[in-house]
C-alpha cells in the first residue's frame, strides 16, 4: 500500500540546537500532519498543512516550532531550539481529503535532545 | 470536549481465545471512526474505519469493530488472536472542531499481549 516515509530514524541531539525531521509523504495526498508520541503515552495531535499553509495547530506546537514543504519536497518539522521535552517520537502523515479520509502514518522519528 | 477514551490500558488473553478492545468517544455528532495497530517501533497500521451504514466493520486479519450510536462505543473485535497480534491498538475519532476543522483524536491505546 502506499508508505510514508520518514528520515532520520532516529536524531540525538544537544538541548538549545536545531533539529529537522523530514516525511515524505504519499505522492497524490494533499494533507499533511505531524503528531508527537511520548514513550507509552498516547499520539498527540501537533499540526496540519495544507497547500503552504498551517491549517490547524494544537497547543502542542510550541512557537519553537514550524513547518514547510518548499516546493513538493519533504514536508519538514523544525525545531529551534529544542528543550528537553521535546523529546519524544515524531510521526508524520498525510490524506487525501479532510475527516473522512484515513491518514497514512510514516514510522516515526525518534527525536532525544540531551 | 471531544475525547476518545480505550478504559484498558493493557489486555492479556490466550492464542485462539476471542478478544474485544473497549473505545468509547465524546462528540455531538457522528465522528468518523478508526482503529490503527502499531507493532513495536513502527509506526501506525489502519485496520478498519467507519463512515457510515452498517454498524460493523470488518477490517484486515479477522478484525472487525462496530458502532453503537446510543452508547457511543466502537469496540474492536477478534473471534480468534494469534500471537503475531499482540501490539498496540489505538482507538481514533476524526471530528470537527470550534474552528471548523477536522482533527484525529486518538485514545491512549491498549497494549494487548497473546500468551501462546
Amino acid at each position: 500500500g502506499p508508505k510514508v516515509l520518514q528520515i532520520p530514524s532516529h536524531q540525538i541531539i544537544d538541548m538549545g540546537q536545531m533539529v529537522t525531521l523530514n516525511c515524505d509523504p504519499v505522492s497524490n495526498h494533499l494533507y499533511f500532519y505531524w503528531y508527537k508520541q511520548i514513550l507509552g503515552q498516547q499520539m498527540e495531535f501537533l499540526v496540519n498543512f495544507y497547500n503552504g499553509k498551517v491549517m490547524e495547530k494544537s497547543k502542542l506546537f510550541k512557537d519553537q516550532f514550524s513547518v514547510e514543504r518548499p516546493d513538493g519536497s519533504y514536508f519538514t518539522l523544525k525545531i529551534q531550539p529544542t528543550a528537553l521535552e521535546d523529546s519524544a517520537v515524531y510521526f508524520c502523515a498525510s490524506s487525501q481529503g479532510l475527516g473522512y479520509a484515513e491518514q497514512f502514518f510514516g514510522p516515526g522519528t525518534r527525536l532525544t535532545v540531551l | 470536549a471531544q475525547s476518545v477514551t480505550q478504559p484498558d490500558a493493557r489486555v492479556t488473553v490466550s492464542e485462539g481465545a476471542s478478544l474485544q478492545l473497549r473505545c468509547k468517544y465524546s462528540y455531538s455528532g457522528t465522528p468518523y471512526l478508526f482503529w490503527y495497530v502499531q507493532y513495536q517501533r513502527q509506526g501506525l497500521q489502519l485496520l478498519l474505519k467507519y463512515y457510515s451504514g452498517d454498524p460493523v466493520v470488518q477490517g484486515v486479519n479477522g478484525f472487525e469493530a462496530e458502532f453503537s450510536k446510543s452508547d457511543s462505543s466502537f469496540h474492536l473485535r477478534k473471534a480468534s488472536v494469534h500471537w503475531s497480534d499482540s501490539a498496540v491498538y489505538f482507538c481514533a475519532a476524526s471530528m470537527m472542531g470550534s474552528s471548523g476543522s477536522w482533527q484525529l483524536i486518538f485514545g491512549s491505546g491498549t497494549q494487548l499481549t497473546v500468551m501462546p
